[in-house]
């Protein structure tokens, strides 16, 4: 992958209310694509991931992400946010056929901040 | 979570001084992977290794060397500490069975270089 582009350095929203996180990447061949999560002074833990099939992905806690080739993009939406998941987010993205490397590329993360 | 430690958690060291950090694994996993995170550059890498002595540079090498003897460790090595490296240093390991790379980390070692 060329680049990842996350949209928006901070997002600040209500207790409940819906989010989307926004993440763009630019690649002349087929990605994998990943969200990864870190809650302060934490490493990054894995949140959902697009390898192939269904382009919508969904983690454990409410998030999902979908993939849309045309518009090369992999937005995490959360139709109903909690304190609790105030943490930075990021995106990433892998080259099919990567080679032995098969390095991450990584957006520069998006802050989200839930207010009571 | 991944078996994947950091040693230490937190140094202070001044310049111009050897820094070794450690990454250990109880995954077994083929690829492993240094990065720093610094404010507004989110992750970047430095330097990352395909196997037992294989290695390779990454996007920000310059200053840093790696060794990897075994598989369970990857070692980071400061040969001489400057201010600019002042960072939060993450490890990440990889199995690569799917081709897709996905990664996991450690907790971050955070370096201040006074």
């Amino acid at each position: 992958a060329q680049s990842v582009t996350q949209l928006d350095s901070q997002v600040p929203v209500f207790e409940e209310a819906p989010v989307e996180l926004r993440c763009n990447y630019s690649s002349s061949v087929s990605v994998y694509l990943f969200w990864y999560v870190q809650y302060p002074n934490q490493g990054l833990q894995l949140l959902l991931k697009y390898l192939s099939g269904s382009t919508l992905v969904e983690s454990i806690n409410g998030f999902e992400a979908e993939f849309n080739k045309s518009q090369t993009s992999f937005h995490l939406r959360k139709p109903s946010v909690h304190i609790s998941d105030t943490a930075e987010y990021f995106c990433a993205v892998s080259e099919l056929g990567g080679g032995s490397q098969g390095n991450l590329i990584f957006g520069k993360g998006t802050k989200l901040s839930v207010k009571p | 979570d991944a078996g994947i430690t950091q040693s230490p958690r937190h140094k202070v060291t001044e310049t111009g001084t050897p820094v070794t950090l450690r990454c250990h694994q109880t995954e077994n996993h083929r690829y492993m992977y240094w990065y720093r995170q610094d404010p507004g550059h989110g992750l970047r890498l430095i330097h990352y290794s395909y196997g037992v002595k294989d290695t390779d540079k990454g996007e920000v090498s310059d200053g840093y060397s790696v060794s990897r003897s075994k598989t369970e460790d990857f070692l980071l090595t400061l040969e001489s500490a400057t201010s600019s490296q002042t960072s939060v240093y993450f490890c990440a390991i990889s199995p690569d069975l799917t081709g897709a790379h996905e990664q996991y980390f450690g907790p971050g070692t955070r370096l201040t270089v006074t």
